[in-house]
């Protein structure tokens, strides 16, 4: 199993541009979800999906898109990449189980840096 | 809503020292309760987890143990290592629905000398 991917590990862009972020997973999970790292800020969710076609907002949504067409991806999309968007991205994916105090553990990719000039 | 404080960085200890950091949360209903480590360059891992008010979660030496009554959870190790060097994250997940988003507190970032 690889786990939980991300591409590319880095990347620069100019204000304005656009670009996808790219997250796999290989472990048939149906929750995936997308975190943005600020030192000082811990992570933050940015948006989430609980199965294909499924997706909704998190905590700090504005300025991203995600769609969902399939179980194993969960690309991130920034439509016109702004300063405040400078940031690590960390994808993370688990099993849904409902109800009852279980945990199921969140499995995280290495990160994406992005910085935008 | 959930929220997770934890206390502030940096941490700089000296090897076979004594590691706390603490933690203590805002939740409604039983939260389950995490500590994730990042170590530097790569992405978050689950150090432990305590998924109900008195257990302790244990792994690689650290503990923690969950207490309602002060709504803390921190993390503790007797004798820590330079390889123990890293980014640590108080989290909890709310069980009562949604029991798979994560809520962060800020990080503390513990450095382990020689």
């Amino acid at each position: 199993n690889a786990g939980v991917t991300q591409t590319p590990k880095f990347q620069v862009l100019k204000t304005g541009q656009s670009m996808t972020l790219q997250c796999a997973q290989d472990m048939n999970h149906e929750y995936m979800s997308w975190y943005r790292q600020d030192p000082g800020m811990g992570l933050r969710l940015i948006h989430y999906s609980v199965g294909a076609g499924i997706t909704d907002q998190g905590e700090v949504p504005n300025g991203y898109n995600v769609s969902r067409s399939t179980t194993e991806d969960f690309p991130l999309r920034l439509l016109s990449a702004a300063p405040s968007q400078t940031s690590v991205y960390f994808c993370a994916s688990t099993t849904v189980r409902s109800g009852g105090s279980s945990y199921n553990e969140q499995f995280f990719g290495p990160g994406t840096r992005l910085t935008v000039l | 809503g959930n929220s997770v404080t934890q206390m502030e960085g940096p941490v700089t200890l000296s090897e076979e020292a004594f590691l706390t950091i603490n933690c203590t949360y805002t939740a409604t209903g039983y939260p389950s309760l995490f500590w994730y480590v990042q170590y530097p360059g790569e992405g978050l891992q689950l150090l432990l987890k305590a998924t109900k008010a008195d257990d302790k979660g244990s792994n690689k030496g650290f503990e923690a143990t969950y207490r309602k009554e002060t709504t803390s959870f921190h993390l503790e190790k007797g004798s820590v290592q330079v390889s123990d060097s890293a980014v640590y994250f108080c989290a909890l997940t709310y069980s009562g629905g949604s029991n798979y988003k994560l809520t962060f507190g800020k990080g503390t970032l513990l450095t382990v000398n020689p």
